[in-house]
């Protein structure tokens, strides 16, 4: 099955800095790569996703890339606020939907004001 | 409306009781989703439904038994759980030709 490996565990940046979590798996079937984020006491939350077809994706001070070769993707938070403070997981699927997600362990984001 | 909604926010439960988590959605979304999510880790993947159809069930013990009623609706049945069963349940739905999954806030179940 897809093994997703997420780094770093906690990342603390300075308020108005870049934040940078990576990703890589396993399975070259997959095609799917969504990144939630999960504040304390509520749901994940979707925030981006990138389809295998797609190298880069943004919206707004979020974006993601994705290595298709090296079975690696990104998620990159610019200009970070502490309302981005959470726990963002990445996850990886394959199939055309209706399939389940397979997530990394997840990374603390902290800003620092 | 835009969100998955999820009833009882919080479940105490005994070891012999049976109790059931509900899900509801109304975003014609044909796909429904149960995950499990232990304190300070990923949620992990219980059972899909699609088309009110079980379509995967990733190994999950019996005393954990899912029903989809409806496009809308989706429970899962809970019976002579562990206290390591406590965990935060999670329900997700997607459009079924679709990968996007939307999730609800989930159940705080605590297993005494």
């Amino acid at each position: 099955g897809e093994n997703v490996e997420q780094h770093p565990s906690t990342l603390s940046v300075q308020e108005g800095d870049s934040a940078v979590i990576k990703c890589t798996y396993s399975d070259s079937a997959s095609n799917y790569f969504p990144w939630y984020k999960q504040e304390l006491g509520k749901g994940p939350q979707l925030i981006i996703d990138i389809r295998s077809n797609v190298g880069e994706k943004k919206d707004q001070r979020i974006a993601v890339t994705l290595n298709k070769t090296a079975k690696h993707f990104s998620l990159h938070i610019t200009e970070t606020q502490p309302e981005d403070s959470a726990v963002y997981f990445c996850a990886a699927s394959s199939g055309g939907g209706a399939d389940g997600l397979t997530f990394g362990k997840g990374t603390h984001l902290i800003i620092q004001p | 409306d835009t969100e998955v909604t999820q009833t009882p926010k919080h479940l105490v439960m005994g070891m012999t009781n049976k109790k059931s988590l509900k899900c509801e959605q109304h975003m014609g979304h044909r796909a429904m989703y149960w995950y499990k999510q232990k304190a300070k880790k990923p949620p992990e993947l219980m059972f899909v439904y699609s088309y009110e159809k079980l379509s995967i069930n990733e190994s999950v013990p019996s005393r954990f038994s899912p029903e989809c009623p409806n496009s809308s609706l989706l429970n899962l049945h809970l019976h002579a759980l562990q206290p390591e069963d406590s965990a935060l349940y999670l329900c997700a739905s997607s459009h079924p030709n679709r990968n996007e999954q939307f999730f609800g806030p989930g159940t705080r179940l605590t297993v005494l």
